[in-house]
């Protein structure tokens, strides 16, 4: 079925250090989305993203999406400490019905 | 107020016993979704529905059933084949059409069989 791959699976960082997760996609994906969970949390939306070769901004957040529309990133410049949770990929797959396929997520865990 | 609703927050069943999951949403979405999350893990999709009176299998729908009589209601039951329910369960709504697919989830479901 569709699959959609997120790595790395975990990332310790300094505070202040970069942070960057990927996501990819066995297919085609109609659109992308990222997601936050902190803790004990749900998952919240951050962005969606629809056209090839797409980027967005969000301050410190950087969002793209790959001109094949199967592969995603999420980089944040600068982490901060209110920046830990874990962070998922969606995949919005059109193939009859419509669905939303998540990524395993990369739990970012920041050292102050 | 708007959103999505998940009851009860906390669950507790016998092994042997069916439990169902509420889920209910004001949004006026046309889909709905059940996932299921365990420690340390990501999303996997149970089960899915685009519309009233139909729905699809997702990954893991084995041991699980759903119903979608209502466009606002989309109840998860845990049966007794499910063998290793005990985990954090998340109901999630969207739109299909118009360009935003955004999800919205509920507070959760924190199953555990005792």
């Amino acid at each position: 079925g569709q699959q959609v791959m997120q790595i790395p699976q975990y990332q310790h960082v300094q505070e202040g250090e970069d942070f960057t997760t990927y996501c990819n996609s066995s297919t085609t994906l109609s659109n992308i989305q990222w997601y936050k969970q902190r803790p004990g949390g749900h998952p919240v939306f951050l962005i969606q993203l629809v056209k090839s070769g797409e980027v967005k901004k969000q301050k410190r957040l950087t969002f793209q999406f790959g001109e094949a529309k199967k592969n995603s990133s999420l980089h944040i410049t600068a982490t901060q400490t209110t920046d830990v949770g874990t962070y998922f990929c969606a995949g919005f797959v059109i193939q009859g019905a419509q669905k939303l396929v998540f990524g395993q997520g990369t739990r970012l865990t920041i050292n102050p | 107020d708007g959103g999505i609703t998940q009851s009860p927050k906390y669950l507790f069943r016998k092994e042997g016993q069916n439990v169902t999951l509420s889920c209910e949403q004001n949004l006026n979405h046309d889909a709905m979704y059940w996932y299921r999350q365990d420690p340390g893990q990501g999303l996997r999709l149970i089960y899915y529905s685009q519309i009233v009176n139909d729905f699809q299998k997702g990954d893991i729908a084995e041991g699980y059933s759903v119903s979608r009589e209502k466009k606002e209601s989309f109840p998860l039951t845990v049966t007794s084949a499910q063998k290793n329910p005990t985990a954090f369960y998340l109901c999630a709504s969207s739109f299909v059409r118009g360009g935003n697919t955004e999800a919205f989830f509920g507070q959760g479901t924190r199953l555990t069989v005792v």
